[in-house]
């Protein structure tokens, strides 16, 4: 298994551009989410997803969008990019046994807005 | 999920045993503790979590005292390669899924 894959690793975005941050999971995990991570910094959660179909926001979904077609991909999407979010995103996964699921994390994608 | 506060940063030699303390004093019965940690550029691996009797792994071991109110997580013999930023979670169990709050946790730097 490649675990949680994301593309790409790293990214230069101009103020106003848009794109979306690549997530997929080959361990056929119900819940996946997307942190953020600011130099120094904990991670905050921006959005998560239960399952196909099904996401919701998390503590920093301002500026983000995502959807959720397939069990396996959940990407993210940054329409009008801004210096703040200048940031490492990491994307994760884990299944649903009673609440106790541990995340499995991806490598991050590296994203400076210039 | 209630706060935890860990000790900025922490030194180990090499070979030693490094215990990374966590004060949960806030934390609710139904509250479980994590501990993740994030090697540099990486992204965060899970270690260990329990509830309220102490855990042991392949990676570690995870003390919780009898009131919860802390834990110790257990490196039993650290190697440079467990030099990383390691972070103490409560979280509870049942509906809370993806509720996962990282604070700022503790540089660990295991030295030779």
């Amino acid at each position: 298994n490649a675990g949680v894959t994301q593309t790409p690793k790293f990214r230069i975005l101009k103020i106003g551009q848009s794109m979306t941050l690549q997530c997929t999971q080959d361990m056929n995990h119900n819940y996946m989410y997307w942190y953020r991570q600011d130099p120094g910094m904990g991670l905050k959660l921006i959005y998560y997803s239960v399952g196909a179909g099904i996401t919701d926001k998390g503590e920093v979904p301002n500026g983000y969008n995502v959807s959720r077609s397939t069990t396996e991909d959940f990407p993210l999407r940054l329409e009008l990019a801004a210096p703040s979010q200048t940031s490492v995103y990491f994307c994760a996964s884990s299944s649903a046994m009673g609440g106790l699921e541990t995340q499995y994390f991806g490598p991050g994608t590296r994203l400076l807005v210039l | 999920d209630a706060k935890t506060t860990q000790p900025p940063s922490m030194d180990c030699a090499e070979g030693r045993a490094a215990n990374l303390p966590c004060n949960h004093s806030t934390i609710s019965g139904n509250e479980y503790v994590y501990w993740y940690r994030q090697i540099h550029s990486q992204g965060p691996q899970y270690i260990i979590h329990g509830l309220k009797n102490n855990e042991t792994n392949e990676m570690a071991s995870l003390i919780i005292t009898e009131d919860r109110k802390s834990s110790t997580l257990i490196l039993p013999h650290a190697t440079l390669r467990d030099t990383a930023v390691y972070y103490c979670i409560d979280r509870a169990g049942g509906t809370s899924y993806g509720k996962l709050t990282f604070g700022q946790g503790t540089i660990l730097t295991v030295h030779p």
